[in-house]
């Protein structure tokens, strides 16, 4: 599976927008990619997940340029709620039960 | 029910002790996975059930050793533990990624262990 690289922290400000990008250049072709997010003390819980292209859902948006190298958490109008750590990871469509590997993640500090 | 549920949340035990975690889901879920967390670090994979068999060994040492009794249930027994060890212990199950299923991870709490 694609190692995965993301920015170590991030800060941001309540009501700005923020996007983690998550660089995976070693994907192939039957990889998804998937974002959680992690609260100190509990477990990672699923934001979103993309293959090609754009998905939204009703909390984050996921881009994902063609080449797929790379690709973009969007959380829009940031709360002091989402402060947390960003992972994305990198699966494989075909492979059930397989090894998902976490990479360092994002962690995300919202200021008042 | 889309619940993975861990019991103990807490245990505390000696290097002599013999004790299991328990992982817990209803979901369905013919994999299950057993992650190991240190405190500002990511999950570390440690162990993956798929369809009640053992598919992934990460190079885990013995003193660890998982156990899948049926579908549902998931135990990591722990024997004669280092103070290194101790660290916030996750359970996962996923779905089958087919049929338009996402495969996501579904977590428990964990199990915060602590090796005196």
């Amino acid at each position: 599976l694609a190692k995965t690289t993301q920015p170590i922290s991030m800060d941001s400000y309540e009501g700005q927008e923020v996007n983690i990008t998550c660089s995976h250049n070693n994907i192939a072709t039957n990889d998804y990619i998937t974002w959680y997010q992690q609260f100190p003390s509990q477990g990672p819980r699923f934001i979103i997940q993309g293959y090609k292209t754009k998905v939204t859902n009703e909390v984050a948006s996921l881009f994902i340029p063609a080449d797929r190298k790379s690709s973009t958490l969007s959380l829009p109008r940031v709360s002091l709620s989402d402060t947390a750590v960003y992972y994305c990871l990198v699966g494989d469509m075909e492979n059930y039960g397989q090894n998902f590997v976490f990479g360092p993640g994002t962690r995300l500090s919202v200021l008042p | 029910d889309t619940e993975v549920t861990q019991t103990p949340k807490h245990l505390v035990m000696g290097m002599t002790n013999k004790k299991s975690l328990k992982c817990e889901q209803h979901m369905g879920h013919r994999a299950m996975y057993w992650y190991k967390q240190k405190a500002k670090k990511p999950p570390e994979l440690m162990f993956v059930y798929s369809y009640e068999k053992l598919s992934i060994n990460e190079s885990v040492p013995s003193r660890f050793s998982p156990e899948c009794p049926n579908s549902s249930l998931l135990n990591l027994h722990l024997h004669a533990l280092q103070p290194e060890d101790s660290a916030l212990y996750l359970c996962a199950s996923s779905q089958d990624q087919t049929g338009g299923n996402t495969g996501e991870l579904f977590f428990g709490e964990g199990s915060r262990l602590t090796v005196l």
